[in-house]
């Protein structure tokens, strides 16, 4: 059964701490994601990995940052957490048998919850 | 660029009766459709997609969604709720060119006894 798992379900930070959540998927996904959902506004991709070490900006990667040095981990980074980050963040992955264009559906972890203090 | 419209927050309907969630798409080229479904404190499952072919496609849990390409939808349908059946939908729409999935606001089901 295909499964993405993420670190935390829910997460506690206080304003400028450093902060990674961290996603693994066990499906040997080539691509990666990570979202965040926002009530009304759904949800927005902030970073994707289509490749190990490799990485692109979604649309909304302002003070995030990504890290995918296996296959099967994506992690992302909040250098300085913001009140503004408060969030539902949601890791999906998706098998690429086409290069970088696919029409493969994405599979999503669970998602976590983080509040910052 | 590419949008995905989904008009209603909220749809309410009585079990038993048929559903419809509307979704509406803007991309340059020809679409990727696809509907996902979010029940309390879980991620998002996907449900269905069209790609090419046949208008309507079937997806899980008897879920169907109509592909118009005159009106740009792809409207979500199932014919008959259940209470089980209430949760958030999303709609989302990919470029066949493209690389990234764009998803509408979501639309609340409530389906009542």
């Amino acid at each position: 059964d295909v499964k993405v798992t993420q670190s935390s379900r829910y997460l506690v930070k206080r304003t400028g701490e450093k902060v990674f959540l961290e996603c693994v998927q066990d499906m040997d996904h080539e691509n990666m994601f990570w979202y965040r959902q926002d009530p009304g506004l759904g949800l927005r991709l902030i970073y994707f990995s289509y490749d190990v070490k490799m990485k692109e900006k979604g649309d909304i990667p302002e003070g995030y940052s990504v890290s995918r040095e296996k296959k099967e981990r994506f992690s992302l980074i909040l250098e300085s957490a913001s009140t503004n980050q408060t969030s539902m963040y949601l890791c999906a992955s998706r098998h690429d048998t086409s290069g970088r264009s696919s029409y493969n559906e994405q599979f999503f972890g669970p998602g976590t919850r983080l509040t910052v203090l | 660029a590419q949008s995905v419209a989904q008009p209603e927050d909220q749809v309410n309907v009585a079990e038993g009766n048929p559903l419809t969630v509307k979704c509406t798409y803007s991309v340059s080229g020809n679409p990727y459709l696809f509907w996902y479904v979010q029940y309390p404190n879980r991620g998002l499952q996907f449900l269905l997609k069209y790609i090419t072919g046949d208008n309507l496609v079937k997806g899980s849990y008897g879920f169907e969604a109509e592909f118009n390409k005159s009106q740009t939808s792809f409207h979500l349908k199932k014919p008959s709720a259940l209470v089980s059946d209430s949760a958030l939908y999303f709609c989302a729409v990919r470029d066949e060119r493209g690389n990234k999935l764009t998803f509408g606001t979501g639309t609340q089901l409530k389906v009542e006894l």
